[in-house]
């Protein structure tokens, strides 16, 4: 079936330094690339997200790339706080627009240390 | 504005036993969903309504039934719970398709 590999799992970093997430999809169909951030306890919550006929999007901090042709989007945090520690999953919708249905990653644990 | 509200938060069962957990949003949305999120597996779709009036199975939709009640509330329902089912279940809401999701607080889930 289709799926979503999210790498690394875990990452720590310090504070000021940046942070990036991989993600790789297999649906050639998807066309909409969601970022959640999950606090200790919490939901998830979008940060960031992008559509297929965009390559990059920036929000502050926050920049989110995609490569169609590979497969790829990743998540790139600039200037880590420790507010930025935290649980992120990417996520790529099911082709065809089914329901808004979205397959996500493993989920990578971000710690950055102050 | 409450949002995605979720009830109860914690629940311990006995094999066998059932429940129903209960999701309501109030930002007039019309589509719903129920993940469970399990160590290392990210958020797996268990069941989703698009619209007001239909349900779809997701990933992962054994052992499980919801009910989308009207607009507001879409409820999931564990007939006969097994261990394999211990998790945190998540509901979330979008306006409609491919859309920002709004996920509830979360229900953790024991099945001893």
């Amino acid at each position: 079936g289709e799926n979503v590999e999210q790498h690394p799992s875990t990452l720590s970093v310090q504070e000021g330094d940046s942070a990036v997430i991989k993600c790789t999809y297999s649906d050639s169909a998807s066309n909409y690339f969601p970022w959640y951030k999950q606090e200790l306890g919490k939901g998830p919550q979008l940060i960031i997200d992008i559509r297929s006929n965009v390559g990059e999007k920036k929000d502050q901090r926050i920049a989110v790339t995609l490569n169609k042709t590979a497969k790829h989007f990743s998540l790139h945090i600039t200037e880590t706080q420790p507010e930025d520690s935290a649980v992120y999953f990417c996520a790529a919708s099911r082709g065809n627009n089914q329901g808004g249905k979205l397959i996500f990653g493993q989920g990578t644990e971000l710690s950055v240390k102050p | 504005n409450a949002g995605v509200t979720q009830t109860p938060k914690f629940q311990v069962l006995k094999t066998g036993q059932s429940m129903t957990l209960q999701c309501a949003q109030d930002m007039n949305h019309n589509s719903m969903y129920w993940y469970r999120q399990d160590p290392g597996m990210g958020l797996r779709l268990i069941y989703y309504s698009a619209s007001e009036g239909t349900t779809d199975k997701g990933e992962v939709p054994n052992g499980y039934n919801v009910s989308r009640l009207n607009k507001r509330e879409f409820s999931l329902r564990l007939e006969s719970a097994a261990p394999s089912q211990t998790s945190v279940y998540f509901c979330a809401s979008t306006r409609r398709g491919l859309e920002t999701q709004y996920f509830g607080p979360g229900t953790r889930l024991l099945v001893l």
